[in-house]
């Protein structure tokens, strides 16, 4: 069955430094996998998301991640980190269904603070 | 074109009620599908429905229904509720919802007390 790790829970960052959030997905096939953002209280916001080709994908907001398969990994990365940044970050993997849908299973999301 | 939006915002029930949510999908998509996000179970498939049909469901009990109509808005619907139940719902819309990127909406904050 498909999984997503995300194993850091809550990261800490200073404004203007760089940002990497680790993700790891179980998926048999080729995954299609998603950086979702969110505020308190909102829904999901998509930040970027790999389905094939260039390993490397660029989203909204300077977000970017690099997919390699050798490492089931799908990390995402900021080169520099604005105060507006702060919420939790989650990592999914999309799974193609029999009856014809797809469902995302999710990450348990990462919670981003950061310091002025 | 207008998000995904969902009502009500935030609601408050009972034990033992019933409840109704709304989601209207993107303009032109035609998948609905339900997520529910707790603290302690994080986000999880709820169901996902395409041209009025279900055609997938996730892991909860038969309280959990839902519906869609022919203008590909959704209602879903929990019946007899438990305090468990209290949770964020979002709702997310695709196109096709096969390997489409879903679009989610703000989300019902459902309270049961």
């Amino acid at each position: 069955a498909q999984s997503v790790t995300q194993p850091d829970i809550h990261i800490t960052v200073s404004e203007g430094a760089s940002l990497e959030l680790r993700c790891n997905y179980s998926y048999g096939a080729t995954p299609y996998l998603f950086w979702y953002v969110q505020s308190p209280g909102q829904g999901l916001q998509l930040l970027l998301k790999y389905f094939s080709g260039d390993t490397l994908v660029q989203g909204i907001k300077g977000f970017e991640a690099e997919f390699k398969r050798s490492q089931s990994s799908f990390n995402l990365r900021k080169p520099s980190v604005h105060w507006s940044d702060a919420a939790e970050y989650f990592c999914a993997v999309g799974t193609l269904l029999t009856g014809g849908g797809n469902k995302l299973t999710f990450g348990t999301g990462t919670q981003l603070k950061v310091e002025l | 074109k207008a998000g995904v939006t969902q009502t009500p915002r935030y609601l408050i029930k009972t034990r033992g009620q019933q409840v109704t949510l709304s989601c209207s999908p993107i303009s032109g998509h035609r998948s609905v599908s339900w997520y529910q996000q707790t603290p302690g179970q994080g986000l999880q498939f709820l169901f996902e429905y395409f041209s009025e049909t279900q055609r997938n469901k996730g892991n909860f009990p038969g309280r959990f229904s839902g519906r869609q109509f022919s203008n590909s808005r959704s209602e879903m619907n929990v019946s007899t509720l438990e305090l468990g139940d209290s949770a964020l719902y979002l709702c997310a819309s695709s196109s096709r919802g096969s390997s489409d990127t879903q679009y989610f909406g703000p989300g019902t904050r459902l309270t049961v007390l």
